[in-house]
């Protein structure tokens, strides 16, 4: 399997601007969590979705922040506007469930900078 | 509600010495346990998990932890270091059921020859 694939692996944009991560989650799972890193906040969950669903949101910094999962194998991750703040790697996990010590396979990251 | 705490942000070894990497969790529940590895400009990967049974869970690349409930520990651990083992680590708890994984703030294995 190609494992978790993310694109564009780096982005550089300019306040104001939108941006969009993309997520293919391996097939056959059915959870789909996005992840932002940062030095300051560590690893921290923004949402994640149970067959397509958005089931928790409460960790999406806020309303410029939105996520969509139209199909099993798509997810996009979209911020309008972004501030030099958004800059970190955001990462997508997929599982095949959740809870009882199930593994979240992480994509590559995508590090984003905006100026 | 569960939480990670990994003592020390950096931790320098030289090749072939052991490594030690700690790690306490809070959990209100038994608690399911994770230790992950980042190498640079990648994703993380798991290393090895603690589900139920054995205590001493082995994982890849010769790494292993311990779940100590008395102590409430994970630690992780590798006999003898390599250079490729230079990567951050994160240990994470999950607690049981529908519960998200909640990571610690990881901890940066340095290895000099």
């Amino acid at each position: 399997d190609a494992g978790v694939i993310q694109s564009p692996r780096h982005e550089v944009t300019e306040m104001g601007q939108e941006v969009t991560l993309r997520c293919k989650p391996i097939s056959g799972h059915d959870y789909l969590f996005w992840y932002r890193q940062t030095m300051m906040r560590g690893l921290e969950l923004l949402i994640y979705f149970n067959n397509n669903v958005p089931i928790d949101d409460s960790g999406m910094p806020e309303d410029r922040f939105s996520a969509k999962m139209p199909n099993a194998s798509f997810s996009t991750l979209k911020i309008q506007p972004s501030e030099p703040r958004d800059s970190a790697v955001y990462f997508c996990a997929s599982s095949l469930s959740m809870g009882g010590g199930k593994t979240q396979y992480f994509g590559p990251g995508t590090r984003l900078l905006v100026l | 509600a569960q939480s990670v705490t990994q003592l020390g942000s950096h931790v320098s070894v030289s090749e072939g010495a052991l490594v030690l990497l700690r790690c306490n969790y809070s959990s209100s529940v038994p608690p399911y346990l994770f230790w992950y590895v980042q190498y640079p400009n990648q994703g993380l990967q798991l290393l090895l998990k603690y589900t139920t049974g054995a205590t001493l869970v082995k994982g890849i690349n010769g790494f292993e932890a311990e779940f100590k409930k008395s102590e409430t520990s994970f630690h992780l651990t590798k006999p003898s270091a390599h250079m490729s083992d230079a990567a951050e680590y994160f240990c994470a708890v999950e607690g049981g059921g529908f519960q998200k994984l909640v990571f610690g703030t990881g901890t940066r294995l340095l290895v000099s020859p």
